[in-house]
């Protein structure tokens, strides 16, 4: 368990309405990441962030915005919603303080945009 | 990153070692190879990595080719609960404030029957 919760779990909304995620840590690592998985095309990149207010663009990020105002929460936002952002959302961290790397990931974020 | 390929599925008797093969011919000397899992419905889940020597967890077995280019994770004895995708990705461990980019493919859907 990395202690990464995200919220909403589920979400539908419509076409053109803001939706926030938002990604909750409890053990202070300074990387967290965005994905969106969908069929056929595996997990992306969205955005990620090395620290509060420093973040970064990934392979996908058009449509999106981030925010890191405070080490625990990373926050995705869709200003205005499409369909094509229907997608399971999940956020990562990486644990620098063992030096090795890997990805630890939260449970997901389905959203369904209308 | 180098790129890696996979078979797209495989079946595995519950109790039996499930071996799951990977290639990633053109990896370069500072990549290593990064096992993941995702369990239908559930965020990834980190499993192992290596750079050149075998490495075991109490999850798994990674084994490494001599040349890198090729490399098995290795089950012991397989589970239903083991039934999953399995990716395996290569990258730069030092990247550190790109680790968020794994770039994950389509991996292994691994099956485990009774």
């Amino acid at each position: 368990d990395a202690g990464i919760t995200q919220s909403p779990r589920h979400k539908v909304t419509e076409t053109g309405t803001p939706v926030t995620l938002r990604c909750h840590q409890t053990e202070n690592h300074r990387y967290m990441y965005w994905y969106r998985q969908d069929p056929g095309h595996g997990l992306r990149l969205i955005h990620y962030s090395y620290g509060v207010k420093d973040t970064d663009k990934g392979e996908v990020s058009d449509g999106y915005s981030v925010s890191r105002s405070k080490t625990e929460d990373f926050l995705l936002t869709l200003e205005s919603a499409t369909s094509s952002q229907t997608s399971v959302y999940f956020c990562a961290i990486t644990r620098t303080s063992t030096n090795t790397g890997e990805l630890f990931f939260g449970e997901g974020s389905r959203l369904t945009v209308l | 990153d180098a790129k890696t390929t996979q078979p797209p599925s495989m079946d595995c008797a519950e109790g039996r070692a499930a071996n799951l093969p990977c290639n990633h011919s053109t990896i370069s000397g500072n990549e290593y190879v990064y096992w993941y899992r995702q369990i239908h419905s559930q965020g990834p889940q980190y499993i192992i990595h290596g750079l050149k020597n075998n490495e075991t967890n109490e999850m798994a077995s990674l084994i490494i080719t001599e040349d890198r280019k090729s490399s098995t994770l290795i089950l012991p004895h397989a589970t239903l609960r083991d039934t999953a995708v399995y990716y395996c990705i290569v990258r730069d461990r030092g990247i550190y404030n790109q680790g968020g980019k794994l770039i994950f493919g389509q991996g292994t859907e691994l099956s485990v029957k009774p």
